[in-house]
C-alpha cells in the first residue's frame, strides 16, 4: 500500500501569511495527488487535483506543486476562511486511494 | 448539480452489521466516468478510505477492512450501499459517500456525512 505523510501535523499562522503544507508518498505516484480542505462539521472539499490543477471555484491563492514523492500545497495569502484541516490523497492506485493524516491550520 | 445523501441507522450494537445507503441525485450513477466511494472519519481523526464501486458492480476495498466490507450498487434506484460486519467501538465514525471522478482521480462532490456510533 502507498502511505502518505503530511507535515506539519498542525500549523499556526496569521491572516495574510504565506503557508506551505507538505505531503510525501512512500513511493513515486507521478502527479496523482489531490488536496482537500475540511472545516469543522463539514465534508471535505476538493481544492487541487493532479498535483497542481485548481478545482473550479477554488480561489487562486491556493496552489499545488510536486511530482514523484514530494508535494506541496501553498496558500499565498491566508484569509480567515482558510483556517481548516487539509488532507492530501494519492490517486495513483485509483480506485484504491489513501489519505494523509491531515494538517490542522490554526489562527495565530 | 450532483448531490449525495447518506442514510441509515445512527446507532449500531457491537458485533452487528452497519448498513448505510448513499442516494445520488442530479446525475446518473451509471456513468462510465465515475466510481463511487465510501470514506469514514472517526471523531477527531483523519480520513480513511473504505472502498469504491463502479456502476457495473466492480468493487475495490481497503485491505484493512476487506474481510468485513461489502459495497453494492443499485442502478435502478441510483444508490450504492455499504455493509460493515462485526463492528466494534473502533468503527464509530462519520461515514461519507462521494463520487470519484476518474479523469481527475479525485473525490468530488461528497455527501454531508452521517455519524454512526457503535455502542450497546
Amino acid at each position: 500500500d502507498i502511505q502518505m505523510t503530511q507535515s506539519p501535523s498542525s500549523l499556526s499562522a496569521s491572516v495574510g501569511d504565506r503557508v506551505t503544507i507538505t505531503c510525501r508518498a512512500s513511493q513515486s505516484i507521478s502527479s496523482y495527488l489531490n488536496w482537500y480542505q475540511q472545516k469543522p462539521g463539514k465534508a471535505p472539499k476538493l481544492l487541487i487535483y493532479a498535483a497542481s490543477s485548481l478545482q473550479s471555484g477554488v480561489p487562486s491563492r491556493f496552489s499545488g506543486s510536486g511530482s514523484g514523492t514530494d508535494f506541496t500545497l501553498t496558500i499565498s495569502s491566508l484569509q480567515p476562511e482558510d483556517f481548516a484541516t487539509y488532507y492530501c490523497q494519492q490517486s495513483y492506485s485509483t480506485p484504491r486511494v489513501t489519505f494523509g493524516q491531515g494538517t490542522r491550520l490554526e489562527i495565530k | 448539480q450532483l448531490q449525495l445523501q447518506e442514510s441509515g441507522p445512527g446507532l449500531v450494537k457491537p458485533s452487528e452489521t452497519l448498513s448505510l445507503t448513499c442516494t445520488v441525485s442530479g446525475g446518473s450513477i451509471s456513468s462510465s466516468s465515475y466510481y463511487w466511494g465510501w470514506i469514514r472519519q472517526p471523531p477527531g481523526k483523519g480520513l480513511e478510505w473504505i472502498g469504491s464501486i463502479y456502476y457495473s458492480g466492480s468493487t475495490y476495498y481497503n485491505p484493512s477492512l476487506k474481510s468485513r466490507v461489502t459495497i453494492s450498487v443499485d442502478t435502478s434506484k441510483n444508490q450504492f450501499s455499504l455493509k460493515l460486519s462485526s463492528v466494534t467501538a473502533a468503527d464509530t465514525a462519520v461515514y461519507y459517500c462521494a463520487r470519484l471522478v476518474i479523469l481527475a482521480a479525485a473525490f468530488d462532490p461528497w455527501g454531508q456525512g452521517t455519524l454512526v456510533t457503535v455502542s450497546s
